[in-house]
């Protein structure tokens, strides 16, 4: 079954940094590019970042371009997200999700893990 | 890159049917467009992707067969039928754009199907 478990959430100031990290079982996780997907509070999904299968590749929306760096160690099959300069618009519940290849651009996900960005 | 637009809350009775619509923006008619389901406080589940051909590759993990899409023009369509209890859920739309640093992946702003 396959498994995408995220953690590292929490409060975080304005102008703070966090590192997101999204455990994967389930499958071989090497061989699957993987995406950050955000959602703020009842508003619609947003795509923060992509990597490719061995990290050598990756994708960043503008709006956190410069900002956070997503990364993977693949022998721990663990995606990672590390968020700096944090802001309030930055707020939000953050997905890891596995991409889908010609299936879709993403075919399993995980619960999420809330971000918030406040003083 | 394409922009999505859904309409934001839908209704069906149980046992009817819904069609929920996702429309591409302008000039991009050919694109193929992945529909999500999201359960309140879950992550979204893979449901299919459409194209103009209807359904491309196979849906996701247990949807049932209830569920169908069609693609026509710039419009994707998901119909569920006979629409059960737990098919309340936001509905997204999603669809890819470009390659490599340039990549983008945008969303609909998702539908509220409401199960009355």
């Amino acid at each position: 079954e396959v498994q995408l478990v995220e953690s590292g959430g929490g409060l975080v100031q304005p102008g703070g940094s966090l590192r997101l990290s999204c455990a994967a079982s389930g499958f071989t996780f090497s061989s699957y590019w993987m995406h950050w997907v955000r959602q703020a509070p009842g508003k619609g999904l947003v795509w923060v970042s992509r990597i490719n299968s061995d990290g050598s590749s990756t994708s960043y929306a503008d709006s956190v371009k410069g900002r956070f760096t997503i990364s993977r160690d693949n022998a721990k099959n663990t995606l990672y997200l590390q968020m700096n300069s944090l802001r309030a618009e930055d707020t939000a519940v953050y997905y890891c999700a596995r991409d889908g290849g010609f299936k879709a651009n993403s075919d399993y996900w995980g619960q999420g893990t809330l971000v918030t960005v406040s003083s | 890159q394409p922009v999505l637009t859904q309409p934001p809350s839908a209704s069906a009775s149980l046992g009817a049917s819904v069609t929920l619509t996702c429309t591409l923006s302008s000039g991009y008619s050919n694109y193929k467009v992945d529909w999500y389901q999201q359960r309140p406080g879950k992550g979204p589940r893979f449901v299919m992707r459409v194209g103009t051909g209807g359904i491309v590759g196979s849906k996701g993990d247990g949807i049932p067969d209830r569920f169908s899409v069609l693609g026509s023009g710039l419009n994707r369509y998901l119909t569920i039928k006979n629409i059960q209890e737990e098919d309340e859920s936001d509905y997204h739309c999603g669809a890819d754009h470009g390659s490599g640093s340039n990549f983008v992946w945008v969303f609909g702003g998702g539908t509220k199907l409401t199960v009355l």
